[in-house]
């Protein structure tokens, strides 16, 4: 079935420092969601992707949807401490209205001062 | 708006006993989805519910049930314990409609040891 693979699955960052994660699908994407939950914390939406090759910004946050919808990524430019916490991207299975959803296994992010 | 409300926040219970959990969702959402956290596992799907209707069901066992009520608030139920189903179970709920139907809105989740 529908799989969603999201790497890497750690990421160490030197405060200052850019990053990326990926979520990657072997089917095509009606569209893509992506979640941010600090330590202690709960999911939290940050932005959905629908459109091929979409590109959103939030600030030091860049999302891209890929041309052929199959993949996604999260680019963090000059991380924070903030930044620290586990990304996760997540994909309604099917196009049809009640597929299951499915979270990646999420990009834990560790940022050192 | 009033976020996802989750209760209890902590549960600790033995192996066999059972346990329901509850979940108010975000006023005018219809939908709530039910998951399980755990470190080894991350986010594990088990239910989501529209309309007081089950629309789709995670690779849970049948010990994991759930339902939702009239108003849109529902509870998931495990029955008889074990050790595993230790974990952050987690409620979300979304509007319904285009794409905003995707999005999924968490509660603080109930955190259940089995002991």
């Amino acid at each position: 079935g529908q799989q969603v693979m999201q790497i890497p699955q750690y990421q160490h960052v030197q405060e200052g420092e850019d990053f990326t994660t990926y979520c990657n699908s072997s089917t095509t994407l009606s569209n893509i969601q992506w979640y941010k939950q600090r330590p202690g914390g709960h999911p939290v939406f940050l932005i959905q992707l629908v459109k091929s090759g979409e590109v959103k910004k939030q600030k030091r946050l860049t999302f891209q949807f890929g041309e052929a919808k199959k993949n996604s990524s999260l680019h963090i430019t000059a991380t924070q401490t903030t930044d620290v916490g586990t990304y996760f991207c997540a994909v309604r299975m099917t196009t049809d209205s009640w597929g299951k959803l499915q979270f990646g296994a999420g990009t834990q992010v560790v940022v050192t001062p | 708006k009033a976020g996802v409300t989750q209760t209890p926040r902590y549960l600790i219970k033995t192996r066999g006993q059972q346990v329901t959990l509850s979940c108010s969702p975000i006023s005018g959402h219809r939908s709530v989805s039910w998951y399980q956290q755990t470190p080894g596992q991350g986010l594990q799907f088990l239910f989501e519910y529209f309309s007081e209707t089950q629309r789709n069901k995670g690779n849970f066992p049948g010990r994991f049930s759930g339902r939702q009520f009239s108003n849109s608030r529902s509870e998931m139920n495990v029955s008889t314990l074990e050790l595993g189903d230790s974990a952050l179970y987690l409620c979300a709920s979304s509007p319904v409609g285009g794409e905003a139907k995707n999005i999924q809105y968490f509660g603080a989740g109930t955190r259940l040891s089995v002991l």
